[in-house]
C-alpha cells in the first residue's frame, strides 16, 4: 500500500476555514466509506476527529467536518482556533484487512 | 473507559527482534474490534504495521509482512508485536490502538523504541 497523499502544510487565520485533502485510489479512499481523520499535537498520541468519512465522535467540536468525492477525502475546520494548530492525518481502509495512513499535514494558525 | 498501554524495551540492537505488548483495560479484546499497531518514526508520519481481529487472525503491511508477528493473550487481555531483524529504520514511537474498519478510536500513549545504527 502507498501512503495517502496530503498537503505538507496548510495555514489560516483565526475564525477562517481551512480544508485538508487526502487523495488515494479506488482501492482505498474511493472504494470504501472508511476514511478517518486524526489530530496530533507534539509529543501526544493521535486523537480521532472524524470517522466513516463524515461522522464525529462524541466530544469533538462541530467545527470539524469530513467529506469525500471520488478518491479524495477532505477534512474541513471552520472557525479556526489557536488550539487547532497540530498535525492532521487521514487513514483509509484498503481492503483485505489492511489500512493506510496519509503522510500528514501541518496546520498553522496564523 | 477503554485504555491501552504499550510496554517493552526502549532500546533494541540491530538484527534482533523488537517485542512490545499492549495491555488493554475497560474492554475485553475477545468481544470484538481489531487491535492494531501503528508506528511513527521521529519527525515523520503514521504508518500502520498490522492488526489482529477478534477471531485471532492477523494482517499486516506488505512491506513488513515477513518480519511482523502479532498475537493475542486473552487471559491477560493483551496483544503483542514482534518485529524481527530490526535496523535503524525501525526506530519509531510505537502505538497500539483499538479500531474498526473506519476508525482507530482508542490509542495508547506510545513508546519510543530506538535501534542504534
Amino acid at each position: 500500500q502507498s501512503a495517502l497523499t496530503q498537503p505538507r502544510s496548510v495555514s489560516g487565520s483565526p475564525e477562517q476555514s481551512v480544508a485538508i485533502s487526502c487523495t488515494g485510489t479506488s482501492s482505498d479512499v474511493g472504494g470504501y466509506n472508511y476514511v478517518s481523520w486524526y489530530q496530533q499535537h507534539p509529543g501526544r498520541a493521535p486523537k480521532l476527529m472524524i470517522y466513516d468519512v463524515t461522522k464525529r465522535p462524541s466530544g469533538v467540536h462541530d467545527r470539524f467536518s469530513g467529506s469525500k468525492s471520488g478518491n479524495t477525502a477532505s477534512l474541513t475546520i471552520s472557525g479556526l482556533q489557536a488550539e487547532d494548530e497540530a498535525d492532521y492525518y487521514c487513514c483509509s481502509y484498503a481492503g483485505s484487512y489492511t489500512w493506510v495512513f496519509g503522510g500528514g499535514t501541518k496546520l498553522t494558525v496564523l | 473507559q477503554v485504555q491501552l498501554e504499550e510496554a517493552g524495551p526502549g532500546l533494541v540492537k540491530p538484527s534482533e527482534t523488537l517485542s512490545l505488548t499492549c495491555g488493554v483495560s475497560g474492554y475485553s479484546i475477545s468481544r470484538g474490534y481489531y487491535w492494531g499497531w501503528i508506528r511513527q518514526p521521529p519527525g515523520k508520519g503514521l504508518e500502520w504495521i498490522g492488526s489482529l481481529s477478534q477471531s485471532g487472525s492477523s494482517s499486516n503491511d506488505w512491506s513488513l509482512k515477513s518480519r511482523v508477528t502479532i498475537s493475542v493473550d486473552t487471559s491477560k487481555n493483551q496483544f503483542s508485536l514482534k518485529l524481527s531483524s530490526v535496523t535503524a529504520a525501525d526506530t519509531a514511537v510505537y502505538y497500539c490502538a483499538r479500531h474498526g474498519e473506519g476508525t482507530f478510536d482508542y490509542w495508547g500513549e506510545g513508546t519510543l523504541v530506538t535501534v542504534p545504527s
